[in-house]
């Protein structure tokens, strides 16, 4: 069970809009910044989204995030084939000695 | 280009050790701090440990804590996971992501690179 929650799958229609959400508590995502990573199959993830809501060069603005207290979301607008995948938020949890925790991961399927 | 390659792995039987390396490219390898991060078949993603860019500073999942070390050699720009004890339970593909800036006062700095992953299995 992970300690970031994730809905284990969501899906619409190409050309449509999709969010993911992700729960922690005030010892993770209430704590600090929050990445969001794409997996597509076979393949090994990739940065979408850090600092919360910052995007990498080359990732389109059609993926979006947000963090609101112990709890944040990434948005796809204008989905295509091609975003099938999985997603995963991530972010340190001070606990402990603090380690880093990842959501269970959310598949996106493109209708 | 910027790029991590890990190898080492393999069919191990359980109990014994494995050492996985993680070399990178294309970027200054002792100014960041490099993550392992494991995937089990079918399975989330599960980070492993950190190391900081100087060796310092480390931490571990309590999953693999006492059993699995992490070091590394900047003047060979390579990252190790030294496994030892290990279980079915630790079957997965590893994966070693770097940091995303040089310099930062949070542990929650995003992973930019990831290498391609080498596949450990552990079974008799």
């Amino acid at each position: 069970q992970s300690v970031l929650t994730q809905p284990p799958s969501v899906s619409a229609a190409p050309g449509q809009k999709v969010t993911i959400s992700c729960s922690g508590s005030s010892s993770n995502i209430g704590n600090d910044y929050v990445s969001w990573y794409q997996q597509l199959p076979g393949t090994a993830p990739k940065l979408l989204i850090y600092d919360n809501n910052k995007r990498p060069s080359g990732i389109p603005d059609r993926f979006s995030g947000s963090k609101s207290g112990t709890s944040a979301t990434l948005g796809i607008t204008g989905l295509q084939t091609g975003d099938e995948a999985d997603y995963y938020c991530g972010t340190w949890d001070i606990s402990l000695s603090g380690h880093w925790v990842f959501g269970g991961g959310t598949k996106l399927t493109v209708l | 280009q910027v790029q991590l390659v890990e190898s080492g792995g393999g069919v191990v039987q359980p109990g014994r050790s494995l050492r996985l390396s993680c070399a990178g490219s294309g970027f200054t390898f002792s100014n960041y701090a490099i993550h392992w991060v494991r995937q089990a078949p079918g399975k989330g993603l599960e980070w492993v440990a950190v190391m900081s860019n100087d060796g310092n500073n480390k931490y571990y999942a309590d999953s693999v804590k006492g059993r699995f070390t992490i070091s590394r050699d900047n003047s060979k720009n390579t990252l190790y996971l030294q496994m030892n004890s290990l279980r079915a339970e630790d079957t997965a593909v590893y994966y070693c992501a770097k940091r995303r800036t040089v310099i930062s006062s949070s542990w929650a700095d995003a992973f930019d690179i990831w290498g391609q992953g080498t596949m450990v299995t552990v079974s008799s």
